[in-house]
């Protein structure tokens, strides 16, 4: 398995663009998480899913953040329009989720860091 | 929401030495999961050990190990025959049995010494 794919890696952009992060989990992976990174703040999860349905999206910090998972293997998470405060590492996470049967552990991708000017 | 408190910033270990990172949590579940998370400069994170809150034996993964203290809310992390590449942010995690959310700590970043 290729693991959590994200895309892109490094993102650079001016104050005021929209700016869209991919991820796409783990296959058969049910539930999906945002994460951002930044060093004030540590790790923040922004919104979770499960069965591509959003359970908790209370870390999103405000209406210029929005995410979507159409289908089980792609999730997005838009910016707009960006600020500089934004600048951060944006983490996506999956795992398989059955429940009552908690075994499951978070696997991360890579991370997209992101400039905003 | 469950609350997770990594109280050392920073930690240092000599090459070859032992080192132990602590954690503490706070829960009023009596069943859950602990985990420990290594971020390399690579940042990409990488599961490190589980820990199931049910098991009083201690998780081991070769030079990693914990020391699960579920009185005190306490779970930390041993790295012994440390090497230079466990220079890493690491961060405690914790998840309830039954629920999906994970609550991470706020890391914990470690450098080895030659």
């Amino acid at each position: 398995d290729a693991g959590v794919i994200q895309s892109p890696r490094h993102e650079v952009t001016e104050m005021g663009q929209e700016v869209t992060l991919r991820c796409k989990p783990i296959s058969g992976h049910n539930s999906l998480f945002w994460y951002r990174q930044t060093m004030m703040r540590g790790l923040e999860l922004l919104i979770y899913f499960n069965n591509n349905v959003p359970i908790d999206d209370s870390g999103m910090p405000e209406d210029r953040f929005s995410a979507k998972m159409p289908n089980a293997s792609f999730s997005t998470l838009k910016i707009q329009p960006s600020e500089p405060r934004d600048s951060a590492v944006y983490f996506c996470a999956s795992s398989l989720w059955a429940g009552q049967d908690g075994a499951n552990v978070l696997t991360f991708g890579a991370g997209s860091r992101l400039t905003v000017l | 929401a469950q609350t997770v408190t990594q109280s050392q910033p920073e930690m240092s270990v000599q090459e070859a030495e032992t080192v132990t990172l602590s954690c503490t949590y706070d829960t009023s579940e009596s069943d859950y999961y602990l985990f420990w998370y290594k971020q390399p400069p690579s940042r990409q994170m990488i599961l490190v050990i589980r820990q199931e809150a049910y098991k009083q034996q201690n998780a081991t993964e070769n030079r990693f190990s914990v020391n699960f203290q579920k009185a005190a809310k306490s779970f930390s992390l041993k790295i012994s025959d440390s090497q230079l590449g466990d220079a890493a942010m690491y961060f405690c995690a914790y998840r309830s049995r039954t629920g999906n959310q994970f609550y991470f700590g706020t890391g914990t970043s470690l450098t080895v010494i030659p």
